[in-house]
């Protein structure tokens, strides 16, 4: 069947440095690929996608590229903020049909320190 | 912005009691789901909501779940009877008719005692 994996939290760093979240993923076509967030107390949030193959999803300054070869879809961000701090789910959606259900993962929780 | 918007944001009951969980979507979306995450893991699609009834659910919207749009606002997943395994964050989500993305509300979290 379809699903998500990703890296296991919680994870804790400084300000300014480097996040990699990671995320594989398994499933039959050609999904599509997302990373949502959840700031505390807030619903999720769109993030980035990617829709196919080499794509790269970038907002906020968080970049994601769709890995075929590898069928990862790992986030990045150069240079974390405290405001940051939130938890970040993976995500597919196979393409066809209309549904657009999402498959997530278990979520990465992101604290930032000053 | 428009937003989606659930009550309550936290829900206490018994074993066996009936629950309504609600959720108010964005207005001119046509889509609509409910999401659940038991702690520690992963956020499951339950089921899916379009033209009044339902298109898709997963194994586990069993018959004790049911969902209804009772008027033109709001979005409802109703748990006839709750068990232990039914405590969890309920996410309502919407779209709209062009476009993939869905949009979230902050969740409920259901604890069943």
């Amino acid at each position: 069947g379809n699903s998500v994996t990703q890296m296991e939290g919680p994870v804790t760093l400084s300000e300014e440095a480097f996040l990699t979240i990671n995320c594989t993923y398994t499933a039959t076509g050609y999904p599509s690929l997302f990373w949502y967030v959840q700031y505390p107390g807030e619903g999720l949030q769109l993030l980035l996608k990617a829709t196919k193959a080499d794509d790269k999803g970038s907002n906020k300054g968080f970049e994601a590229t769709y890995r075929k070869e590898t069928t990862s879809f790992h986030l990045e961000k150069g240079s974390v903020q405290v405001s940051d701090s939130a938890v970040y789910f993976c995500a597919l959606k196979l393409s066809g049909g209309s549904n657009y259900k999402l498959t997530f993962g278990k979520g990465t929780l992101l604290t930032v320190n000053p | 912005e428009p937003e989606v918007t659930q009550t309550p944001s936290h829900q206490v009951t018994q074993m066996g009691q009936e629950v309504i969980l609600r959720c108010v979507p964005i207005s001119n979306h046509l889509y609509f789901y409910w999401y659940r995450q038991i702690l520690g893991q992963k956020v499951e699609f339950l089921v899916s909501f379009y033209n009044n009834e339902i298109s898709e659910k997963s194994e586990i919207f069993d018959d004790q779940f049911s969902v209804e749009r009772p008027d033109g606002s709001n979005f409802t997943l109703k748990i006839r009877s709750t068990k232990l395994e039914d405590s969890a964050m309920y996410f309502c989500a919407s779209r709209g008719l062009t476009g993939g993305e869905q949009y979230f509300g902050p969740g409920t979290r259901l604890t069943v005692t």
